[in-house]
């Protein structure tokens, strides 16, 4: 069935590095790819979507590029900051199911 | 409302009691989902409701747990006779008809079973 796979962590990275999250999928189709942000002790907020090939999604300095010769979404951002520390989470929707999948979660960390 | 509300934000039950945890999607959002999320980990499917149409209850994990939404308003799901492991985070989301809008999460509740 269709699956995310991203990048275990955890990630910790001094402020102003650059960020890469990998994330891959496995699925039929078209799916679309999101990726989530969860805050400590808050809910999931969607970051940033692409629903289509070659599509990039950007928000808050992040972006994601929808490869899909490689099946691959990866998170990127030029300059983190302490306030980007949270967990992230790769996400796919299609047809072929009712819920959207979601990877494990990546936690990043950002030291200032 | 202006995003999805769940109600209570935290649950201390004895284990074998039931719980009822509730969600208040937004208004016009047709579909709902829920999940559940233990610590540490991802987010785990229990089922999902979309207008009228019958529930994909495919994600419970047993009998003790089920859900009921009337039409496209406010959902609850109840666990009857909780065990330690039904701690967790349990999470809700509502979203438009189209999965391409994602989904918009409430803040969830956490279900501690003692």
């Amino acid at each position: 069935g269709d699956s995310v796979t991203q990048m275990e962590g955890p990630v910790t990275l001094s402020e102003e590095a650059f960020l890469t999250i990998n994330c891959t999928y496995t699925a039929t189709g078209y799916p679309s790819l999101f990726w989530y942000v969860q805050y400590p002790g808050e809910g999931l907020q969607l970051l940033l979507k692409a629903t289509k090939a070659d599509d990039k999604g950007s928000n808050k300095g992040f972006e994601a590029t929808y490869r899909k010769e490689t099946t691959s979404f990866h998170l990127e951002k030029g300059s983190v900051q302490v306030s980007d520390s949270a967990v992230y989470f790769c996400a796919l929707s299609s047809y072929n199911n009712n819920d959207m999948r979601f990877g494990a979660g990546t936690r990043l960390t950002v030291k200032p | 409302g202006a995003g999805v509300s769940q109600s209570p934000s935290n649950k201390v039950t004895e284990k074998g009691k039931d719980v009822e945890l509730r969600c208040d999607p937004i208004s016009g959002h047709t579909a709902l989902y829920w999940y559940r999320q233990r610590l540490g980990q991802g987010l785990e499917f229990l089922i999902y409701f979309q207008g009228n149409s019958a529930p994909d209850k495919s994600g419970l994990p047993s009998d003790r747990f089920s859900a009921e939404r009337t039409g496209e308003s406010v959902s609850t799901l109840t666990i009857q006779r909780t065990q330690q492991e039904d701690s967790a985070v349990y999470l809700c989301a509502s979203s438009l008809l189209s999965r391409n809008y994602g989904y918009t999460f409430g803040s969830g509740t956490r279900l501690t079973v003692v």
